[in-house]
């Protein structure tokens, strides 16, 4: 079962406008990751939020964790045609090793 | 560096056809994973490795195989393909730490299985 679920599924924005995105997860972790998938590339890593933390930035991308809530955000400002693209969170459950486990994706369109 | 590699791009196989796909990465990555990508599902973790010589089953295991021989390289085999292996199958690797570091992805293959 999927670890992370992002909400919305799909997302339209006009360009300039900030785009949010959500992530909520079932069991206790100890970082959560977002990664962005272009049209039939493979994913690249965006930023990695510590479960101790609660808000992390990296130019334009802002995200925020709520452990409580066991949610997390991604917002994207003044957005650009460029970041239409589908965005992954992934967390780090650390149930039975290593592994990393990806919700299903939020898919941003953003119009020029 | 090319960083992670997967061969092939694209591959059609029929019923009961058997077939590999490697994955190569040249980042001296301890830990690799195959995972497959089927539409509207995110990505799924096949199995996955921590080292040379090591492998362990992920959360959609069944029907793969897989070996880790060399650091670098890391193999997924489909013994008797079936139409439910119709996929987007990714590779990716990272380094050993706490915590893990971000997962490097190859470009993907594309499998069709009629």
């Amino acid at each position: 079962s999927q670890q992370g679920e992002e909400d919305p599924q799909a997302l339209s924005i006009q360009e300039g406008e900030n785009a949010t995105m959500n992530c909520s997860y079932k069991t206790s972790i100890n970082n959560l990751q977002w990664y962005r998938q272009n049209s039939g590339r493979g994913l690249v890593h965006l930023i990695l939020i510590r479960s101790n933390e609660r808000e992390k930035h990296s130019g334009r991308l802002r995200v925020t964790l709520d452990t409580s809530k066991k949610s997390s955000s991604l917002l994207i400002t003044a957005s650009r045609a460029a970041d239409t693209a589908s965005y992954f969170c992934a967390t780090d459950a650390r149930a039975g090793g290593f592994k990393t486990i990806f919700g299903a994706g939020t898919r941003l369109f953003v119009k020029a | 560096n090319a960083g992670v590699t997967q061969t092939p791009k694209f591959r059609v196989l029929k019923t009961g056809q058997s077939m590999t796909l490697l994955c190569a990465q040249d980042m001296n990555h301890e830990y690799m994973y195959w995972y497959r990508q089927d539409p509207g599902m995110g990505l799924r973790l096949i199995h996955y490795s921590v080292g040379e010589g090591t492998t362990a089953k992920g959360e959609v295991p069944d029907g793969y195989n897989v070996s880790r021989l060399k650091k670098q390289n890391f193999l997924l085999g489909l013994e008797s393909a079936a139409p439910s292996q119709t996929s987007v199958y990714f590779c990716a690797s990272n380094w050993l730490g706490e915590p893990p570091s971000e997962q490097y992805f190859g470009p993907g293959t594309r499998l069709t299985v009629t």
